[in-house]
């Protein structure tokens, strides 16, 4: 079945601007988390939804949003870009919510650049 | 101080070796702690999950220890591959208090396997 795919794959964005990035889901997974990657700093969590809802968040600032629609596909928005918000933004998607032992499968990433 | 720490940063083994990650933590409660390895411009890929009443999971080559009373689990590469050069990310699911979760990550250890 089709893996997790994400839109768009690079992106390229001024300070002050603001950014809708997209996630889709296999098949069935009802949870999708997202997450930065930076060189510095590695993979930080954000968010995850389930079933339309937030049920974890991590230390990001409220610049930093989402949601999920009811067919279990997710956005990501982050207003008022910052350099520092230049990353690869991934997502994974999941059967049921992160507290439980089930295995994530994350998407390619979304390049974000900042300039 | 980052509340999960990998050794070593970077490893260079011989194809055909074996080779042991290390991962030590210091956060509490967790539910889960899990490993992905992740090739360069790619997302992670899950190699094991074990929960804190589990000690050990295997996945083919790959072999996981957790040892809840030290804090420290371990992921042992058997026989290792060229295409094992990756990071490998040691990540825990913490539990943050009113029912909310969230994953912390290590910084990863970075493996080459040289022929």
């Amino acid at each position: 079945k089709a893996g997790v795919t994400q839109t768009p794959r690079y992106l390229i964005k001024t300070r002050g601007q603001q950014v809708t990035l997209s996630c889709s889901p296999i098949s069935g997974h009802r949870s999708v988390s997202w997450y930065q990657q930076t060189p510095g700093q590695g993979l930080q969590f954000l968010f995850e939804y389930f079933s339309e809802t937030q049920r974890n968040k991590g230390n990001f600032p409220g610049r930093f949003s989402g949601r999920q629609f009811s067919n279990s596909r997710s956005e990501m928005n982050v207003s008022t870009l910052e350099l520092g918000d230049s990353a690869l933004y991934l997502c994974a998607s999941s059967l049921v919510n992160l507290e439980h032992s089930s295995e994530q499968f994350f998407g390619p990433g979304t390049r974000l650049t900042v300039l | 101080k980052n509340q999960v720490e990998q050794s070593p940063q970077s490893l260079i083994i011989l194809e055909g070796k074996n080779c042991t990650l290390q991962c030590n933590y210091t956060v509490s409660p967790f539910s889960n702690l899990r490993w992905y390895k992740q090739d360069t411009g790619r997302g992670p890929v899950s190699l094991t999950i074990m929960t804190f009443s589990e000690n050990t999971k295997s996945n083919g080559r790959y072999t996981a220890t957790l040892d809840a009373d030290t804090k420290q689990s371990s992921l042992h590469i058997t026989a290792s591959q060229l295409s094992d050069s990756a990071s490998y990310i040691c990540v825990v699911s913490l539990y943050s208090g009113a029912g909310s979760y969230q994953l912390t990550f290590g910084k990863g250890t970075k493996l080459s396997v040289i022929p």
